[in-house]
């Protein structure tokens, strides 16, 4: 077990649908990272929150926000959903360092139907 | 073209082979190498991390950096069934912390 908890695990929902994952990091982690992982495009980094600040943005479309709450979990908020946004969406958290391991959670499986 | 590329596989070895993992990458900028293991329905673990060019070693485990070459490896040895698993190459930039790019995965199957 990573420590990282991710809710819920199976998302099944319409196009056009907005949708919330949620993310609870390791005790005393800092850092949140969302990643999409898809079988075409792999795994790719969408967005850093350290400490309630969004830290770096990746690959993320606009139609996805997130944010970090001061209890340190993150939400993942995905709108006006398409059919090419399935995929498993994880949360890592970990130190912001580059020898700082990151943990990762089970992920969260979205379909869109 | 991707930034880095990676062997889909599957890779099919019998128990006690030596593997090899491999990934090719363009983006010169990249100075930190990572190799991660990822279990079926599973988040990504960490396996081995490298900075720059060499060789690391842990245990049964061997990852290798060529920076001239662009080119990046993970050996392991006396495969084992419980090393069944998808191998995600990752890297990052100088200042980039962990904000990684990773390959798509070589999917490797140890069979008894």
């Amino acid at each position: 077990d990573s420590g990282v908890t991710q809710t819920p695990k199976h998302l099944i929902t319409a196009t056009g649908q907005r949708v919330t994952l949620r993310c609870s990091p390791r005790s005393g982690d800092l850092s949140v990272y969302w990643y999409q992982q898809s079988l075409d495009q792999g795994l790719q980094f969408l967005i850093q929150y350290y400490n309630g600040e969004e830290r770096a943005k990746g690959n993320i479309l606009e139609r996805f926000s997130a944010q970090q709450f001061p209890d340190l979990h993150s939400e993942l908020n995905l709108s006006s959903l398409e059919l090419g946004d399935s995929a498993l969406y994880f949360c890592a958290s970990g130190g912001e360092g580059h020898n700082e391991k990151l943990f990762f959670g089970s992920g969260t499986q979205l379909s869109v139907l | 073209q991707k930034e880095v590329e990676q062997d889909p596989g599957p890779l099919s070895v019998p128990e006690g082979a030596i593997v090899s993992l491999n990934c090719t990458y363009s983006n010169s900028a990249f100075q930190y190498f990572m190799w991660y293991r990822q279990y079926s329905r599973k988040g990504p673990e960490l396996l081995m991390y490298t900075y720059s060019s060499g060789n690391k070693e842990d245990g049964r485990f061997t990852a290798q950096v060529d920076k001239s070459s662009k080119y990046i490896s993970l050996f392991i040895r006396d495969s084992q069934p419980s090393d069944s698993a998808t191998y995600l190459c990752a890297m990052s930039r100088m200042g980039g912390g962990n904000k990684l790019t990773f390959g798509t995965g070589t999917q490797l199957k140890v069979e008894l």
